[in-house]
């Protein structure tokens, strides 16, 4: 079955420790993103990716990095991990279109992160 | 500056009809989706509208005026399921999506 799998889906961890959150799809989408979600606020896209070997940064400022080697996984890192990071991260990928067309998201089911 | 306005929060009931307005300023308009997500979990895609008029998808359908700058979902015939929070998003002129907060919908029996 085609989905997006989001690990670890919950994470609580010590400030300045480096962390990895896990994304990968099995649709075959060239686009993938990761959103930023915090209780009754907008999505915040922080990351893209067009497809392997391209990455960009999305309109909110971020302290995390992200890769995209295979097409179906895309790996976002903390490397030193903050309270201000706190925070729910939404995985997301879509097929690769241009103009008004609907390329639909599909979400991951989240990676709620807890820095103490 | 770029930005979706909806309803916070709004209350139904079981069985009634609600209307999720959305009201939107952007620079550009390249379509604008509908999505549910329910409380822990991954948003999904309900609705898609490019064109104006009304997209009808079983209980639920979709209105969009451009030259107003408004969408509307509208749900028929609610169910206690269908609490959830109902997101609005606009692909503005460079195909970027802008998201509304949500508005969360609390049915009651």
């Amino acid at each position: 079955e085609a989905d997006i799998y989001q690990t670890p889906r919950y994470l609580v961890i010590g400030t300045g420790k480096k962390i990895t959150l896990e994304c990968s799809q099995t649709m075959g989408h060239d686009k993938m993103y990761w959103y930023q979600q915090d209780p009754g606020m907008e999505l915040h896209l922080i990351h893209y990716s067009y497809g392997v070997n391209s990455t960009e940064k999305g309109d909110l400022s971020s302290e995390s990095t992200v890769s995209r080697i295979r097409t179906e996984h895309f790996p976002l890192t903390l490397e030193s991990a903050r309270p201000s990071h706190t925070s729910q991260y939404l995985c997301a990928s879509s097929e690769l279109s241009t103009g008004d067309g609907a390329n639909v998201l599909t979400f991951g089911a989240g990676s709620r992160l807890t820095v103490l | 500056g770029q930005n979706i306005d909806q309803p916070t929060e709004m209350t139904a009931t079981e069985g009634a009809i609600v209307q999720i307005n959305c009201t939107y300023q952007t620079s550009g308009f390249n379509g604008l989706f509908w999505y549910q997500q329910h409380a822990g979990e991954a948003p999904t895609f309900l609705s898609y509208n490019v064109l104006d008029g009304l997209e009808e998808k079983g209980r639920f359908s979709s209105f969009l005026s451009r030259s107003k700058g408004y969408s509307y979902l509208l749900l028929k015939e609610l169910q206690m399921k269908d609490s959830a929070s109902y997101l609005c998003a606009v692909k503005d002129s460079n195909y970027q999506l802008i998201w509304g907060a949500g508005t969360k919908l609390i049915i009651k029996p």
